[in-house]
């Protein structure tokens, strides 16, 4: 069966330009998440969807970042312009319905922003 | 705000030792989870509880939820190579909200 599936696995770009992470859910899902990791601060949530719709969007650190789920299959994680804080391991995680369900991560993004 | 901590936040160790991995917060929560992250790789979880005082054996792995349902244990018994990583607990607060702990790093020295 296929997990999460993110692209790309690494994106190196300068500042200022705009990155677009893609996720892939498992078929069946219905709670999507985008995390970021970094050394510092651990795994941050950064947004989550619940049936396509954004449920909770308080992670996400400004208005550079957006994050869409056109369908229930698709989900991409914006930053327009990108600055070199930005730069980190970006996880998308998906769960099935139901309370206490265990989240299922892709193997996530490495951004650096130079 | 609700927090997670995690200690010890470093573990190097021989193996064979045993280790335990703690979780603590201030808040209840209505399960608590633990993920193991391996380098260049998501996390995965490992276990999830939900009753206070429950107790969950994954062969060398032994989990406890806390009474009040605010911390958990990890407890390994004659830890190998293989099970170096990162450690993570998850606080489920509600039906999708999901905290998640620093995470403790694991070193096994064979």
């Amino acid at each position: 069966d296929a997990g999460v599936i993110q692209s790309p696995r690494h994106e190196v770009t300068e500042m200022g330009q705009e990155v677009t992470l893609r996720c892939k859910p498992i078929s069946g899902h219905n709670s999507l998440f985008w995390y970021r990791q970094t050394m510092m601060r651990g795994l941050e949530l950064l947004i989550y969807f619940n049936n396509n719709v954004p449920i909770d969007d308080s992670g996400m650190p400004e208005d550079r970042f957006s994050a869409k789920m056109p369908n229930a299959s698709f989900s991409t994680l914006k930053i327009q312009p990108s600055e070199p804080r930005d730069s980190a391991v970006y996880f998308c995680a998906s769960s099935s319905p139901g309370g206490n369900q265990p989240q299922h991560f892709g193997d996530g993004t490495r951004l650096s922003i130079l | 705000t609700q927090l997670l901590e995690q200690s010890p936040q470093f573990l190097s160790i021989q193996e064979g030792e045993n280790l335990t991995v703690y979780c603590n917060s201030s808040s209840v929560f209505s399960s608590l989870q633990w993920y193991r992250q391996e380098p260049g790789e998501g996390p995965v979880l490992l276990v999830t509880v939900v009753t206070g005082g429950e107790v969950k054996k994954l062969k060398r792995l032994t989990f406890q939820f806390g009474d009040a349902r605010k911390d958990s244990s990890l407890h390994i018994t004659a830890a190998q190579p293989g099970d170096t990583g990162l450690y993570l607990c998850a606080g489920v607060l509600s039906y999708d909200k999901v905290i998640f702990g620093p995470g403790t790093s694991l070193s096994v020295i064979p």
